[in-house]
C-alpha cells in the first residue's frame, strides 16, 4: 500500500461553482477524516468517519459542505456553491482504531 | 475543545545547532503525534507519542501527558530539517487538533 491518496491535488473554480474532492485511505484503516488548512495556521478538524459512518462534523462544516464514505474505503468531500473563503488545503487522513493518522498529498482548492 | 500551544512560532538556528521545541495542551490528550509539513504541504509522520521518550536519529521527543505537554527535540540541524512543525492530540479518538505550528528555518 502506498499510502493516503488525494484527488485532485489541485483544483481553480470560479465562485458559486460545485466541487468534489476524494480520498482513498491506507486499506486496512477503519478512520478516515477530513481536515481543512488555511496559510500560517494548523490543520482543522472537518468530519469523520469510522467505517462508513460519519461520527463527528465540526462546525465549521457549513451545510453547503458534505462528504460521505458509502462502503467503509474512499470517502468524498463536496463543497456547493463554493466562496472564495472555501480557498484552502483539504487534507485526508487515515487511521486504525485509537492510533496515528497518516495524512495524504491534500488538495489545494483556489476560488476565483 | 483542548488548546493547543505551540512554541516558539519561529526559530532560526546555524547548521549544527540543537533545538527544543515544546507543546502544550490545555486538557489530557490521546494520540499525541508530531508531524513535519514540507514545502508542498505534505504532513509526514514524526513520532506517534502518547506518554514517554521515543527518538528516531537526530529527532527525539518526549511526552509528559500527566502535565500536558510534549517536546520535540532536533539535534544537529541541517537545513533539510527546515519547515514547519505541528504537534496534534486528540481528547476522544477521534477529533485532533492542532497546534499553529513551529516554523524552523536552519541556515547553511
Amino acid at each position: 500500500d502506498t499510502g493516503v491518496s488525494q484527488d485532485p491535488r489541485h483544483k481553480i473554480t470560479k465562485r458559486g461553482q460545485n466541487v468534489t474532492f476524494r480520498c482513498d485511505p491506507i486499506s486496512e484503516h477503519n478512520r478516515l477524516y477530513w481536515y481543512r488548512q488555511t496559510l500560517g495556521q494548523g490543520p482543522e478538524f472537518l468530519t469523520y468517519f469510522q467505517n462508513e459512518a460519519q461520527l463527528e462534523k465540526s462546525r465549521l462544516l457549513s451545510d453547503r459542505f458534505s462528504a460521505e464514505r458509502p462502503k467503509g474505503s474512499f470517502s468524498t468531500l463536496e463543497i456547493q456553491r463554493t466562496e472564495q473563503g472555501d480557498s484552502a488545503m483539504y487534507l485526508c487522513a487515515s487511521s486504525s482504531l485509537g492510533s496515528e493518522q497518516f495524512f495524504g498529498p491534500g488538495t489545494r482548492l483556489t476560488v476565483l | 475543545g483542548i488548546q493547543v500551544e505551540q512554541s516558539p512560532p519561529d526559530l532560526i538556528l546555524q547548521e549544527g545547532a540543537n533545538s527544543t521545541l515544546r507543546c502544550n495542551f490545555s486538557d489530557s490528550v490521546n494520540n499525541l503525534q508530531w508531524f513535519h509539513q514540507n514545502p508542498w504541504g505534505q504532513l509526514i509522520n514524526l513520532f506517534y507519542i502518547p506518554s514517554g521518550t521515543k527518538q528516531n536519529g537526530r529527532l527525539s521527543a518526549t511526552t509528559v501527558a500527566t502535565e500536558r505537554y510534549s517536546l520535540l527535540y532536533i539535534s544537529s540541524s541541517q537545513t533539510t530539517d527546515s519547515g514547519v512543525y505541528f504537534c496534534a492530540g486528540d481528547t476522544n479518538a477521534g477529533k485532533s487538533t492542532f497546534g499553529d505550528g513551529t516554523t524552523l528555518t536552519v541556515k547553511p
